[in-house]
């Protein structure tokens, strides 16, 4: 069975911050592992992925995310954050068949200025 | 540029009437589609797997005859809710995955408010 688990529902930084957004995951069997990011009213965008390879992945927008097997962890961090990064960010898994994927519960990444 | 089109947009029906959601894999052909529902400031619920050509699986407490998967061709998907109610009222979002081990795409997803 999978799962994931985003720790921290709400996050705030402020802008230029260092951006941190935690997913822990459980897998029988290897992961591919996704970050995607939501804006309201709107469906998701991926951000990055690991399936196999360098486990430390970058996407779009600056961010990246580094997979830790020994941790099962995929957290996603941005150096510098920007007011246009406030959105939902949702960390998710598979078995990497395209099939099911599961989601976690979501972060809502705030910027202050 | 968007690979997984969904309309409409957003739609407002009245309760009892049904509303009918298209997914459209722009330049793949898509075997599986997958439908979500998401609640605000919710994660995505996976409702049901929509397989072209054959009837879709549906998760555990979706209600098959309330909410009909037509998954007709290799580049379209509907899902039709029937009789809907305000409770019906949500936000559903498409997706598929482009080749077997590729990430799932998105559709804009539709906002249904029932009246």
């Amino acid at each position: 069975a999978q799962s994931v688990t985003q720790l921290g529902s709400h996050v705030s930084v402020s802008e230029g911050a260092l951006v941190l957004l935690r997913c822990n995951y459980s897998s029988s069997v290897p992961p591919y592992l996704f970050w995607y990011v939501q804006y309201p009213n709107q469906g998701l965008q991926l951000l990055l992925k690991y399936t196999t390879g360098a486990t430390l992945v970058k996407g779009i927008n600056g961010f990246e995310a580094e997979f830790k097997k020994s941790e099962t962890s995929f957290h996603l961090t941005k150096p510098s954050a920007h007011m246009s990064d406030a959105a939902e960010y949702f960390c998710a898994v598979s078995e990497g068949t395209g099939n099911q994927f599961y989601f976690g519960t979501g972060t809502s990444l705030t910027v202050i200025p | 540029g968007a690979v997984v089109s969904q309309h409409p947009s957003w739609v407002i029906c009245k309760s009892g009437t049904s509303v009918k959601i298209e997914c459209r894999s722009l330049d793949f052909q898509a075997t599986t589609m997958f439908w979500y529902r998401q609640f605000p400031k919710q994660s995505l619920m996976l409702m049901a797997t929509s397989n072209e050509g054959s009837k879709a699986t549906y998760e555990q407490g979706v209600e098959k005859d309330k909410f009909l998967i037509n998954h007709a061709s290799l580049t379209l998907s509907t899902l039709t809710v029937t009789s809907a109610h305000p409770e019906d009222s949500s936000f559903y979002i498409c997706s598929a995955p482009r080749a077997s081990d590729s990430p799932l795409h998105f559709g804009n997803g539709t906002r249904l408010t029932v009246t």
